[in-house]
Protein backbone atom coordinates (compact mmCIF):
# COMPACT_ATOMS: atom_id res chain seq x y z
CA UNK A 1 0.00 0.00 0.00
CA UNK A 2 1.20 3.76 -0.77
CA UNK A 3 1.47 5.83 2.09
CA UNK A 4 2.56 9.49 2.43
CA UNK A 5 3.47 10.72 6.12
CA UNK A 6 3.81 14.23 7.01
CA UNK A 7 4.82 13.98 10.75
CA UNK A 8 4.85 18.05 10.98
CA UNK A 9 1.26 19.48 11.79
CA UNK A 10 1.89 22.88 12.00
CA UNK A 11 5.42 25.27 11.87
CA UNK A 12 5.28 28.81 12.50
CA UNK A 13 8.36 30.51 11.93
CA UNK A 14 9.30 34.32 11.47
CA UNK A 15 10.21 35.85 7.96
CA UNK A 16 13.22 35.40 6.70
CA UNK A 17 14.22 32.32 8.47
CA UNK A 18 14.66 28.96 6.50
CA UNK A 19 11.77 26.25 7.48
CA UNK A 20 12.31 22.44 5.98
CA UNK A 21 8.90 20.18 5.75
CA UNK A 22 9.48 16.78 6.18
CA UNK A 23 7.58 13.48 4.10
CA UNK A 24 8.60 10.33 4.17
CA UNK A 25 6.30 7.98 1.53
CA UNK A 26 5.99 3.96 1.83
CA UNK A 27 5.45 2.34 -1.66
CA UNK A 28 6.91 -1.07 -2.70
CA UNK A 29 6.68 0.55 -6.41
CA UNK A 30 10.05 0.56 -8.61
CA UNK A 31 8.39 3.75 -11.06
CA UNK A 32 6.45 6.56 -8.65
CA UNK A 33 6.73 9.90 -8.39
CA UNK A 34 6.71 12.16 -6.03
CA UNK A 35 4.93 15.44 -5.86
CA UNK A 36 4.50 18.85 -4.04
CA UNK A 37 1.28 21.22 -3.36
CA UNK A 38 0.63 24.46 -2.17
CA UNK A 39 -2.86 25.28 -0.36
CA UNK A 40 -3.09 28.85 0.42
CA UNK A 41 -5.65 30.29 2.29
CA UNK A 42 -7.92 30.68 -0.78
CA UNK A 43 -8.23 26.66 -0.97
CA UNK A 44 -7.11 25.72 -4.97
CA UNK A 45 -3.79 23.39 -5.19
CA UNK A 46 -0.72 24.90 -6.32
CA UNK A 47 1.53 22.60 -8.29
CA UNK A 48 5.66 23.08 -7.06
CA UNK A 49 7.68 20.00 -8.05
CA UNK A 50 7.32 16.56 -9.32
CA UNK A 51 10.26 14.23 -9.15
CA UNK A 52 10.30 10.65 -10.06
CA UNK A 53 12.14 7.51 -8.53
CA UNK A 54 15.04 7.19 -10.81
CA UNK A 55 15.74 11.18 -10.29
CA UNK A 56 17.39 11.79 -7.18
CA UNK A 57 18.80 14.48 -7.40
CA UNK A 58 17.99 17.51 -5.64
CA UNK A 59 16.58 20.55 -7.34
CA UNK A 60 16.48 24.72 -6.50
CA UNK A 61 13.51 27.00 -7.36
CA UNK A 62 14.73 30.62 -6.45
CA UNK A 63 14.04 29.97 -2.57
CA UNK A 64 12.60 26.26 -2.76
CA UNK A 65 14.71 23.42 -2.62
CA UNK A 66 13.90 19.76 -2.75
CA UNK A 67 15.83 17.05 -0.77
CA UNK A 68 14.83 13.41 -2.52
CA UNK A 69 16.80 10.71 -0.30
CA UNK A 70 15.77 6.80 -1.90
CA UNK A 71 17.65 5.24 1.11
CA UNK A 72 15.35 7.23 3.73
CA UNK A 73 12.13 7.42 1.63
CA UNK A 74 12.22 11.13 2.01
CA UNK A 75 11.35 14.07 -0.05
CA UNK A 76 11.78 17.29 2.17
CA UNK A 77 11.02 20.96 1.24
CA UNK A 78 12.97 23.92 2.20
CA UNK A 79 12.08 27.46 2.18
CA UNK A 80 14.84 29.93 1.88
CA UNK A 81 14.04 33.11 3.60
CA UNK A 82 10.73 32.56 4.44
CA UNK A 83 8.33 34.93 3.75
CA UNK A 84 4.41 36.16 4.76
CA UNK A 85 3.40 34.82 1.54
CA UNK A 86 5.11 31.20 2.15
CA UNK A 87 2.10 31.19 4.73
CA UNK A 88 -0.02 28.03 3.14
CA UNK A 89 -0.69 24.01 4.01
CA UNK A 90 1.91 22.19 2.00
CA UNK A 91 1.16 18.92 0.73
CA UNK A 92 3.44 16.08 -0.22
CA UNK A 93 1.72 13.14 -2.61
CA UNK A 94 3.01 10.23 -3.97
CA UNK A 95 1.90 8.90 -7.67
CA UNK A 96 2.28 5.40 -8.85
CA UNK A 97 0.00 3.75 -11.69
CA UNK A 98 -2.91 5.01 -13.06
CA UNK A 99 -1.03 8.38 -11.32
CA UNK A 100 -3.49 8.56 -8.51
CA UNK A 101 -2.15 10.47 -6.07
CA UNK A 102 -1.87 9.28 -2.36
CA UNK A 103 -1.40 12.97 -0.54
CA UNK A 104 -0.20 13.55 3.73
CA UNK A 105 -2.12 15.14 5.87
CA UNK A 106 -0.26 18.26 5.02
CA UNK A 107 1.66 20.66 7.03
CA UNK A 108 0.57 24.36 7.80
CA UNK A 109 3.10 27.00 7.78
CA UNK A 110 2.31 30.18 8.95
CA UNK A 111 5.40 32.84 8.33
CA UNK A 112 4.74 35.72 10.64
CA UNK A 113 6.53 39.34 10.14
CA UNK B 1 -4.11 30.02 -12.74
CA UNK B 2 -3.88 26.23 -13.34
CA UNK B 3 -5.72 26.25 -16.48
CA UNK B 4 -8.43 23.45 -14.97
CA UNK B 5 -11.83 25.12 -14.90
CA UNK B 6 -14.09 24.26 -12.27
CA UNK B 7 -17.78 25.34 -11.28
CA UNK B 8 -19.74 26.03 -9.34
CA UNK B 9 -17.08 27.56 -6.52
CA UNK B 10 -19.51 27.22 -4.02
CA UNK B 11 -22.53 25.37 -3.91
CA UNK B 12 -24.82 25.46 -0.35
CA UNK B 13 -27.94 22.43 -0.23
CA UNK B 14 -29.82 20.56 1.69
CA UNK B 15 -29.53 16.80 2.81
CA UNK B 16 -31.24 14.51 0.23
CA UNK B 17 -30.70 16.41 -2.79
CA UNK B 18 -28.63 16.11 -5.67
CA UNK B 19 -25.60 18.29 -7.65
CA UNK B 20 -23.36 18.09 -10.17
CA UNK B 21 -19.99 19.27 -9.97
CA UNK B 22 -18.05 20.32 -13.43
CA UNK B 23 -14.45 20.58 -14.43
CA UNK B 24 -12.66 21.75 -17.78
CA UNK B 25 -9.54 20.51 -18.08
CA UNK B 26 -6.32 22.11 -19.28
CA UNK B 27 -6.08 22.18 -23.25
CA UNK B 28 -4.53 18.97 -24.50
CA UNK B 29 -5.19 17.34 -21.37
CA UNK B 30 -6.82 13.69 -21.38
CA UNK B 31 -7.40 12.90 -17.80
CA UNK B 32 -9.47 14.03 -15.55
CA UNK B 33 -9.36 13.28 -11.35
CA UNK B 34 -11.93 13.63 -8.84
CA UNK B 35 -10.84 14.65 -5.56
CA UNK B 36 -12.51 15.07 -2.10
CA UNK B 37 -11.07 17.43 0.64
CA UNK B 38 -12.75 16.84 4.07
CA UNK B 39 -11.24 17.74 7.65
CA UNK B 40 -11.46 14.53 8.91
CA UNK B 41 -10.32 12.33 5.68
CA UNK B 42 -7.99 15.02 4.13
CA UNK B 43 -7.19 14.74 0.43
CA UNK B 44 -8.97 11.70 -1.16
CA UNK B 45 -8.97 10.07 -4.39
CA UNK B 46 -12.30 9.67 -5.69
CA UNK B 47 -12.03 8.32 -9.58
CA UNK B 48 -9.83 9.14 -12.82
CA UNK B 49 -11.15 9.32 -16.39
CA UNK B 50 -8.80 9.24 -19.57
CA UNK B 51 -10.76 10.24 -23.05
CA UNK B 52 -13.77 9.30 -21.45
CA UNK B 53 -13.30 6.05 -20.07
CA UNK B 54 -13.38 5.27 -16.61
CA UNK B 55 -9.35 4.15 -15.43
CA UNK B 56 -9.24 4.18 -12.04
CA UNK B 57 -11.19 4.46 -8.57
CA UNK B 58 -11.08 5.53 -5.43
CA UNK B 59 -13.02 5.72 -2.29
CA UNK B 60 -15.88 7.31 -4.09
CA UNK B 61 -19.34 6.33 -2.71
CA UNK B 62 -21.75 4.50 -4.21
CA UNK B 63 -24.20 7.85 -4.10
CA UNK B 64 -21.40 9.81 -6.07
CA UNK B 65 -21.16 8.92 -10.02
CA UNK B 66 -18.71 10.95 -12.84
CA UNK B 67 -18.13 10.67 -16.08
CA UNK B 68 -16.35 12.01 -18.83
CA UNK B 69 -17.41 13.71 -22.03
CA UNK B 70 -16.34 13.61 -25.42
CA UNK B 71 -15.02 17.37 -25.32
CA UNK B 72 -13.35 16.14 -22.39
CA UNK B 73 -15.03 17.72 -19.77
CA UNK B 74 -16.35 15.64 -16.76
CA UNK B 75 -19.53 16.26 -13.90
CA UNK B 76 -19.33 14.54 -10.49
CA UNK B 77 -22.88 13.92 -9.71
CA UNK B 78 -23.43 13.68 -6.16
CA UNK B 79 -26.78 12.32 -4.63
CA UNK B 80 -28.86 11.65 -1.57
CA UNK B 81 -26.47 14.19 0.27
CA UNK B 82 -25.41 14.08 4.04
CA UNK B 83 -23.46 16.51 6.17
CA UNK B 84 -20.62 14.54 5.37
CA UNK B 85 -20.18 15.14 1.78
CA UNK B 86 -19.52 18.98 3.18
CA UNK B 87 -16.23 19.20 1.77
CA UNK B 88 -14.06 20.75 -0.74
CA UNK B 89 -14.05 18.70 -4.21
CA UNK B 90 -11.15 18.98 -6.46
CA UNK B 91 -10.83 18.51 -9.89
CA UNK B 92 -7.48 17.87 -11.42
CA UNK B 93 -5.81 17.13 -14.98
CA UNK B 94 -2.98 15.99 -17.03
CA UNK B 95 -1.79 14.83 -20.56
CA UNK B 96 -1.55 11.00 -20.30
CA UNK B 97 -2.81 8.10 -17.67
CA UNK B 98 0.15 6.64 -16.20
CA UNK B 99 2.39 8.10 -13.97
CA UNK B 100 5.62 6.52 -15.91
CA UNK B 101 4.85 8.95 -18.20
CA UNK B 102 5.77 11.85 -16.08
CA UNK B 103 2.41 13.73 -16.20
CA UNK B 104 2.27 16.42 -13.86
CA UNK B 105 -1.21 16.52 -12.41
CA UNK B 106 -2.77 20.09 -12.01
CA UNK B 107 -5.56 20.81 -9.85
CA UNK B 108 -8.08 23.33 -10.35
CA UNK B 109 -9.68 26.19 -7.68
CA UNK B 110 -12.26 23.43 -6.13
CA UNK B 111 -15.83 23.27 -5.59
CA UNK B 112 -16.80 24.32 -1.78
CA UNK B 113 -20.01 22.21 -0.86
CA UNK B 114 -22.01 22.95 1.97
CA UNK B 115 -24.52 20.43 3.03
CA UNK B 116 -27.26 21.78 5.57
Amino acid sequence: AQKVTQAQTEISVVEKEDVTLDCVYETRDTTYYLFWYKQPPSGELVFLIRRNSFDEQNEISGRYSWNFQKSTSSFNFTITASQVVDSAVYFCALGTGFQKLVFGTGTRLLVSP
Amino acid sequence: DSGVTQTPKHLITATGQRVTLRCSPRSGDLSVYWYQQSLDQGLQFLIQYYNGEERAKGNILERFSAQQFPDLHSELNLSSLELGDSALYFCASSVGSLISSGNTIYFGEGSWLTVV
